[in-house]
């Protein structure tokens, strides 16, 4: 069936470091892809997107690309700030008409330390 | 604009019990869904509704319900509490039901405890 899987963290990285969370899925066909951001307390805040292979998604100076080939979308950021210490999960909407059911990974904690 | 509100956003009951979680969508989206997310795990997908419809149902027990009324506003069910259901439950919604590129946007959710 279909499913995500993300690397484990936590990741506690110094501010202005390079951060990748890796995230792979299996899925038919051409799933859509997701990250979104939970801070403290709060609900899930989409990050970026795509839709089909080769698409970059990139947001707030994080980036993902749609990789087909090896069934990827990992997340980057150039330099990270304290402000983006937050669980990250990647996510999959199957292709096909399957409605709204998303598939989650099990979200990757992330600490920027100044 | 509003986003997805959710209440209430704390709950405790104990076992046996039955507790109704409500949620209001984004105005003009017709597509609400229900997730569990259990502490350290990502959201597991409860149901989806869809113009008053169930359009997808995950693999939760019969316990769980919902519905969607003509305001688009969804309530979630739950009876028999176990202490497995203590989590936080989620409520997303969207235009549509369901195109490649819509996302979903999702409520603060309501963290429930079961004693």
């Amino acid at each position: 069936g279909d499913s995500v899987t993300q690397m484990e963290g936590p990741v506690t990285l110094s501010e202005e470091a390079f951060l990748t969370i890796n995230c792979t899925y299996t899925a038919t066909g051409y799933p859509s892809l997701f990250w979104y951001v939970q801070y403290p307390g709060e609900g899930l805040q989409l990050l970026l997107k795509a839709t089909k292979a080769d698409d970059k998604g990139s947001n707030k100076g994080f980036e993902a690309t749609y990789r087909k080939e090896t069934t990827s979308f990992h997340l980057e950021k150039g330099s990270v700030q304290v402000s983006d210490s937050a669980v990250y999960f990647c996510a999959l909407r199957p292709s096909g008409n399957t409605g709204n059911q998303f598939y989650f990974g099990t979200g990757t904690s992330l600490t920027v330390i100044p | 604009d509003a986003g997805v509100t959710q209440s209430p956003t704390h709950l405790i009951k104990t076992r046996g019990q039955h507790v109704t979680l409500r949620c209001s969508p984004i105005s003009g989206h017709k597509s609400v869904s229900w997730y569990q997310q259990v502490l350290g795990q990502g959201p597991q997908f409860i149901f989806q509704y869809y113009e008053k419809e169930e359009r997808g149902r995950g693999n939760f027990p019969d316990r769980f319900s919902a519905r969607q009324f003509p305001n688009y506003s969804s309530e979630l069910n739950v009876n028999a509490l176990l202490l497995g259901d203590s989590a936080l439950y989620l409520c997303a919604s969207s235009h549509g039901q369901g195109a490649r590129a819509e996302p979903q946007h999702f409520g603060d959710g309501t963290r429930l405890s079961i004693l």
